[in-house]
């Protein structure tokens, strides 16, 4: 298998624009989750799915943020309008089942500049 | 809800010589622990993880960790590092029941000097 595939692998944008990254999971994984790494705060869990459905998205920042996942094998995460301080790298990460044991699988990420 | 705390964001060790991370975790309910490792440009993967049973967990590349309830930490050791080993280590914790997330520690940068 691939692996977790994210794209692009970087993007620079500028304040205002419209961002959208995008995550091709696991085949067979049922959960997929978007988390966001600074150096300020860390990896914080954004969003995360089950069956393409969105079970918890109390990490979403605020309304400028979209995450959906039309189907088991795609998901996109939408920044709208986009501002400096989105400036982070996102990885998108997938794991088989719902349980806390089971392994998440992580992609090499998106590292976002927005000037 | 779980937390995780990493007590060192940074930790310079030499070549071959032993190392200890540590992790500390609170939880009000039976936990999951892992511990993940992100090498530079890279996304996070699994060294290890504490499920149930022996208390002493081995994983990839030589690391192992010991679950300790009564401490509710979970340190990663390794008796011998490389410069390979040059990474961030990630601590995170799960609950066991219903649609379970992984909360993560800050993390601890680990370099390994000649």
């Amino acid at each position: 298998d691939a692996g977790v595939i994210q794209s692009p692998r970087h993007e620079v944008t500028e304040m205002g624009q419209e961002v959208t990254l995008r995550c091709k999971p696991i085949s067979g994984h049922n959960s997929l989750f978007w988390y966001r790494q600074t150096m300020m705060r860390g990896l914080e869990l954004l969003i995360y799915f089950n069956n393409n459905v969105p079970i918890d998205d109390s990490g979403m920042p605020e309304d400028r943020f979209s995450a959906k996942m039309p189907n088991a094998s795609f998901s996109t995460l939408k920044i709208q309008p986009s501002e400096p301080r989105d400036s982070a790298v996102y990885f998108c990460a997938s794991r088989e089942g719902l349980a806390g044991s089971d392994t998440q699988y992580f992609g090499p990420g998106t590292r976002l500049t927005v000037l | 809800a779980q937390s995780v705390t990493q007590l060192d964001s940074q930790v310079p060790v030499f070549e071959e010589a032993p190392v200890e991370l540590r992790c500390n975790y609170s939880s009000s309910v039976s936990v999951y622990l892992f511990w993940y490792v992100q090498y530079p440009n890279q996304g996070l993967q699994l060294l290890l993880k504490y499920l149930s049973g022996s208390t002493l967990v081995k994983g990839i590349n030589g690391f192992e960790a010991e679950f300790n309830k009564s401490q509710t930490s979970f340190p990663l050791r390794k008796p011998s590092v490389h410069i390979s080993d040059t990474a961030e280590y990630f601590c995170a914790v799960s609950g066991l029941q219903g649609a379970q997330k992984l909360v993560f520690g800050q993390g601890t940068r680990l370099t390994i000097n000649p």
